[in-house]
């Protein structure tokens, strides 16, 4: 399974825009790239996926270079509500993944 | 998405006691499903995979006649805490996937269970 490195803590303010790259070096072709947001005493909440280039949804935006190698979730204008913790996953399709969470970004949204 | 539901949300029992911890998909089937720990301020910890029907998968270090999980149903899987003792305390939580038709890795988790052993 390919590993993921993501920074351990990011701070912000409301109104802005933020984004959180996790690096994935040894990707593999069919792996997908997924991330999760977690709120204290809460189950990770799915936010988006992708396999190559750009793919937005109405919370974030997730941008995947050609190597994909690493990606880059983006949060426009964050609101206090987005502090969480979030955590970037890759795997492949179908019956053999198993989720598996690395260590994960705490964001911080200051007023 | 679809739906995972964690049942209880919160538990407190006494030591030495056993807690069953039920995690069911509402909406879809379940083939797979995955019990984590997490710890405070840490991530979380893969403790077994459940396969319906089948006996489920443990990692290293977890003991399997300690946390009973069951698969009995494509909708249901149950975890039981046996002997509970208070450093069990923590927060377990759930995930199901669909099956080996599923188009992507995406997984459903429950909200989670804190137990809290005293």
């Amino acid at each position: 399974l390919a590993k993921t490195t993501q920074p351990i803590s990011m701070d912000s303010y409301e109104g802005q825009e933020v984004n959180i790259t996790c690096s994935h070096n040894n990707i593999a072709t069919n792996d997908y790239i997924t991330w999760y947001q977690q709120f204290p005493s809460q189950g990770p909440r799915f936010i988006i996926q992708g396999y190559k280039t750009k793919v937005t949804n109405e919370v974030a935006s997730l941008f995947i270079p050609a190597d994909r190698k690493s990606s880059t979730l983006s949060l426009p204008r964050v609101s206090l509500s987005d502090t969480a913790v979030y955590y970037c996953l890759v795997g492949p399709p179908g019956g053999s993944y198993i989720p598996t969470f690395g260590r994960g970004t705490s964001l911080i949204v200051h007023p | 998405g679809a739906v995972v539901s964690q049942h209880p949300s919160r538990v407190i029992c006494k030591s030495g006691t056993s807690v069953k911890i039920e995690c069911r998909s509402l909406d879809f089937q379940a083939t797979t499903m995955f019990w984590y720990r997490q710890f405070p301020k840490q991530s979380l910890m893969l403790m077994a995979t459940s396969n319906e029907g089948s006996k489920a998968t443990y990692e290293q270090g977890v003991e399997k006649d300690k946390f009973l999980i069951n698969h009995a149903s494509l909708t249901l899987s149950t975890l039981t805490v046996t002997s509970a003792h208070p450093e069990d305390s923590s927060f377990y939580i759930c995930s199901a996937r669909e099956g080996q038709g599923a188009r992507n890795t995406e997984a459903f988790f429950g909200q989670g269970t804190r137990l809290t052993v005293v």
